[in-house]
């Protein structure tokens, strides 16, 4: 599989704001994914989006897929403290069988 | 459901020695993926193994090695310790064929 870019690096908004992040690939996707990290802790799967899909929505996230544009946006609304952490987006081109690549993340902070 | 589960949670090592780390996957999962998180960066992904065998491997040497038990269950085994092995070393557990992965709380391997 191949790396997710996740931009921006470090995002940080008050409580109650929206918080969008962007993840860009290089090549064709089966489907791409997105997972948050708490400080230190294990990965949690939050959506997968599959390349014919445009639009996902999950609670109070949202994610956009571009195949076009080969880029992917996550939108939290209404952020919340408990919301604050890494997120990494996962594109994924293999045929079940592969690991997730992942690349820096997103770290998102919430300020109260 | 325990989910996925490693241990130890936490480990010193001394450099040049072997360290094993373990995980049980979430229930009814077959299929097990080994990854190597360093400070500030995203996971990096180590081998998978299913059905007892090495399936896939990332880039990293041959001191990295596996293993998986007819419940599932895996072993990550490090040789030959270097300083650069300190890490969060995290282990997924996904269905055959289904790309989303269920993580563990990790282990903290720090090699002194």
């Amino acid at each position: 599989s191949q790396q997710g870019e996740e931009d921006p690096q470090a995002l940080s908004i008050q409580e109650g704001e929206n918080a969008t992040m962007n993840c860009s690939y290089k090549t064709s996707i089966n489907n791409l994914q997105w997972y948050r990290q708490n400080s230190g802790r294990g990965l949690v799967h939050l959506i997968l989006i599959r390349s014919n899909e445009r639009e996902k929505h999950s609670g109070r996230l949202r994610v956009t897929l571009d195949t076009s544009k080969k880029s992917s946006s996550l939108l939290i609304t209404a952020s919340r403290a408990a919301d604050t952490a890494s997120y990494f987006c996962a594109p994924y081109s293999g045929g079940g069988a592969d690991g997730l690549t992942f690349g820096k993340g997103t770290h998102l902070i919430i300020q109260p | 459901d325990a989910g996925v589960t490693q241990s130890p949670t936490h480990l010193i090592k001394t450099r040049g020695q072997q360290v094993t780390l373990r995980c049980s996957p979430k229930s009814g999962h077959d299929t097990v993926s080994w990854y190597q998180q360093a400070l500030g960066q995203g996971p990096q992904f180590i081998f998978q193994y299913y059905e007892e065998e090495e399936r896939q491997r990332g880039n990293f040497p041959d001191r990295f090695s596996g293993h998986q038990f007819p419940n599932y269950s895996s072993e990550l085994n490090v040789n030959a310790l270097l300083l650069g092995d300190s890490a969060l070393y995290l282990c997924a557990s996904s269905d055959d064929g289904n790309t989303e992965a269920f993580f563990g709380q990790g282990t903290r391997l720090t090699v002194v």
